[in-house]
């Protein structure tokens, strides 16, 4: 099956730091990916859509200067958080979909844990 | 406009006995379904997806879940529980965004807990 491999798996560092988050699709090319954060004990929150080769797609409320995103290839999305504070801390996780798959699932990253001390 | 109700934020069963997990979705068109575990620390592992074929779904690990429109539900379920099943669990919707883009809507997630 699909497989997406995120890194690192966790990231503790201190504030002002800034963090960059891989994420690749293994076996399959993935046109668009997605960056999602997730509170604990809560749902999973859209941050924003990446598509090759084109700038990513923010929701309402996140901030593009802060949260960068650059889909350079098919199979590798990265997410780095620019001058990290402690507010920023939470479980990202990424998602690919395969581009054969038409509408079809999302294929997940195992997450990374953002400290932010 | 999509949206999806887990009815339970926490369900407590004993090993060996049903599950069953509450979904309903409200969509303006015909939606695309899908049930997704996580487990502590982890991402999400797809249990089954519904995309307008055979309403009732067989996935992994014996779940299934059936597709009732006139309900809009999409409950999930399970025969007997087992230890390794405790993890929380999300429905989800997707909707088509534009293009080939297809935005995920998520349930807030119902934790399973498996007593022995």
């Amino acid at each position: 099956g699909a497989v997406v491999s995120q890194h690192p798996s966790r990231v503790i560092c201190k504030s002002g730091t800034s963090v960059k988050i891989e994420c690749r699709s293994l076996d399959f090319q993935a046109t668009t990916m997605f960056w999602y954060r997730q509170f604990p004990k809560q749902s999973l929150m859209l941050m924003a859509t990446s598509n090759e080769g084109s700038k990513a797609t923010y929701e309402q409320g996140v901030e593009k200067d802060k949260f960068l995103i650059n889909h350079a290839s098919l199979t590798l999305s990265t997410l780095t958080v620019t001058s990290a504070h402690p507010e920023d801390s939470s479980f990202y996780i990424c998602s690919a979909r395969d581009w054969r798959e038409g509408d079809q699932p999302q294929h997940f990253g195992d997450g990374t844990r953002l400290s932010i001390l | 406009a999509q949206s999806v109700t887990q009815l339970d934020s926490h369900v407590s069963v004993s090993e060996g006995t049903p599950v069953l997990l509450r979904c309903n979705y409200s969509s303006s068109y015909s939606p695309s379904l899908f049930w997704y575990v996580q487990h502590p620390n982890k991402g999400l592992q797809l249990l089954l997806k519904y995309t307008s074929a055979a309403t009732l779904v067989k996935g992994i690990n014996g779940f299934e879940a059936e597709f009732k429109k006139s309900e809009t539900s999409f409950h999930l379920t399970k025969p007997s529980a087992h230890m390794s099943d405790a993890a929380e669990y999300f429905c989800v919707v997707s909707q088509n965004s534009g293009g080939s883009n297809y935005k995920l809507t998520f349930g807030k997630g119902t934790l399973l807990t498996v007593n022995p």
